[in-house]
């Protein structure tokens, strides 16, 4: 069975300093992992997403986030937050090819401080 | 491109009440798109799985009758929260994949918030 777990329900840091969303994954198969964002009343935009290429995976603003079959891991990383990436972020797991379900983490709130 | 736009983005309505959702993916065609729905700070449930031309499949735990879903063309699904209650205010959003091959990421309206009163 597939799952996802994002390991901090929150996240706090300062404006300029970098950015770490841990997340955890399971799947009996080759997965095809994501990281969405969702600003508050809004739909989720995808950053960016790993499907068996490169294990470094560079998404959109600056975020980046390097896929390890060994710790099943998918981390996102930021060098330097900026305040308006604060916002609700979801690491997605889904089965290669077909239109699987997507199988949602719990989500990362992240909050930037001046 | 491949935008999914939904409407309406807010909607109030009062108990006993039908209300329609739609989901329209603007530049592409999505044989297969997604609901979900979102508890005040949860993640993401998938509650059904509209298939055009055929009845959704919907999740275990989701009424069917409750929720009826209508994907009657490759641009449009339909979620009508039919005879409405307070306890089915929520934040539903729905979703689809751009025929761009197996592992495209999937593209989410931009969310519905019903409030039943």
């Amino acid at each position: 069975a597939q799952s996802v777990t994002q390991l901090d329900s929150h996240v706090s840091v300062s404006e300029g300093t970098p950015v770490l969303l841990r997340c955890n994954y399971s799947s009996s198969y080759s997965p095809s992992l994501f990281w969405y964002v969702q600003h508050p009343n809004k739909g989720l935009q995808l950053l960016l997403k790993y499907t068996s290429a490169a294990t470094l995976v560079k998404g959109i603003n600056g975020f980046e986030a390097e896929f390890k079959k060994s710790e099943t891991s998918f981390h996102l990383t930021k060098p330097s937050a900026h305040m308006s990436d604060a916002a609700e972020y979801f690491c997605v797991v889904s089965l290669s090819g077909g239109y699987n379900k997507l199988i949602f983490g719990a989500g990362t709130r992240l909050a930037v401080h001046p | 491109g491949a935008v999914v736009s939904q409407h309406p983005s807010w909607v109030i309505c009062k108990s006993g009440t039908s209300v329609k959702i739609e989901c329209r993916s603007l530049d592409f065609q999505a044989t297969t798109m997604f609901w979900y729905r979102q508890f005040p700070k949860q993640s993401l449930m998938l509650m059904a799985t509209s298939n055009e031309g055929s009845k959704a499949t919907y999740e275990q735990g989701v009424e069917k009758d409750k929720f009826l879903i209508n994907h009657a063309s490759l641009t449009l699904s339909t979620l009508t929260v039919t005879s409405a209650h307070p306890e089915d205010s929520s934040f539903y959003i729905c979703s689809a994949r751009p025929p761009a091959g197996p592992n495209y990421g999937y593209t989410f309206g931009s969310g519905t918030r019903l409030t039943v009163v």
